[in-house]
């Protein structure tokens, strides 16, 4: 079945921290995709990153880094030197392609809320 | 670039009316989908296309129905609004399996918030 579990609900930090974000994931396709979203008080979302299975590598891109691991079934997301314009919802998702119909299956994690404060 | 839009952004009704949400999107994507967000539920599934023509259920289908007549469009329309159905609803669109480098990247709206009394 598939799956996306974020545990943490809601984190609070004091800016300049760092914060990681776990996501853990279940999923029986061997070819899949993970994501990560950021929702800001303004209500859109916001793609962060794209990760397809085969590819393990970690990412960083500024303060932000990804750490994906198949052997945990886990993609965490750690940001660096949290600012106060962190501070969002962010969700973790995982995408199936849909074999018979064609499009894509994602689900989302329930999402945790970061609270970064000055 | 316009990307995703929705209209209307915010709408009130009263148990049992009916309404459209209009979702319109400029990148020629095959795949749109209506998504609902509920606090600490995430997002989840409403109905999705896979082309113009066609419409599939997704995890949470029941009170909605949806209609994609042109490849750009993707409405999402309540027939009987009831209180459960007071969420704010996402649109979103992705290109096809075998654009490179985008496959399973969701393109959203800005969301539309919807409250039944």
């Amino acid at each position: 079945a598939q799956k996306v579990t974020q545990a943490q609900t809601e984190i609070s930090v004091v800016e300049k921290e760092d914060v990681t974000l776990d996501c853990v994931y279940e999923t029986r396709d061997t070819t899949y995709y993970l994501f990560w979203y950021k929702q800001p008080p303004s209500g859109e979302l916001v793609f962060l990153i794209r990760r397809n299975s085969f590819d393990e590598q970690n990412e960083i891109s500024g303060r932000y880094s990804w750490n994906f691991q198949k052997s945990t079934s886990s993609f965490n997301f750690t940001i660096t030197a949290s600012q106060v314009v962190d501070s969002a919802v962010y969700f973790c998702a995982l995408s199936e392609i849909r074999l018979l119909t064609g499009g894509f299956k994602t689900i989302f994690g329930a999402g945790t809320r970061l609270f970064v404060k000055a | 670039n316009a990307g995703v839009t929705q209209t209307p952004k915010f709408r009130v009704l009263k148990t049992g009316q009916s309404m459209t949400l209009l979702c319109a999107q400029d990148m020629n994507h095959e795949y749109m989908y209506w998504y609902r967000q509920d606090p600490g539920m995430g997002l989840r599934l409403i109905h999705y296309s896979v082309g113009e023509g066609t419409t599939a259920k997704g995890e949470v289908p029941d009170g909605y129905n949806v209609s994609r007549l042109k490849k750009q469009n993707f409405l999402l329309g309540l027939e009987s609004a009831a209180p459960s159905q007071t969420s704010v609803y996402f649109c979103a669109s992705s290109p096809g399996a075998k654009t490179s480098g985008r496959s399973g990247e969701l393109f959203f709206g800005e969301g539309s918030r919807l409250t039944v009394l």
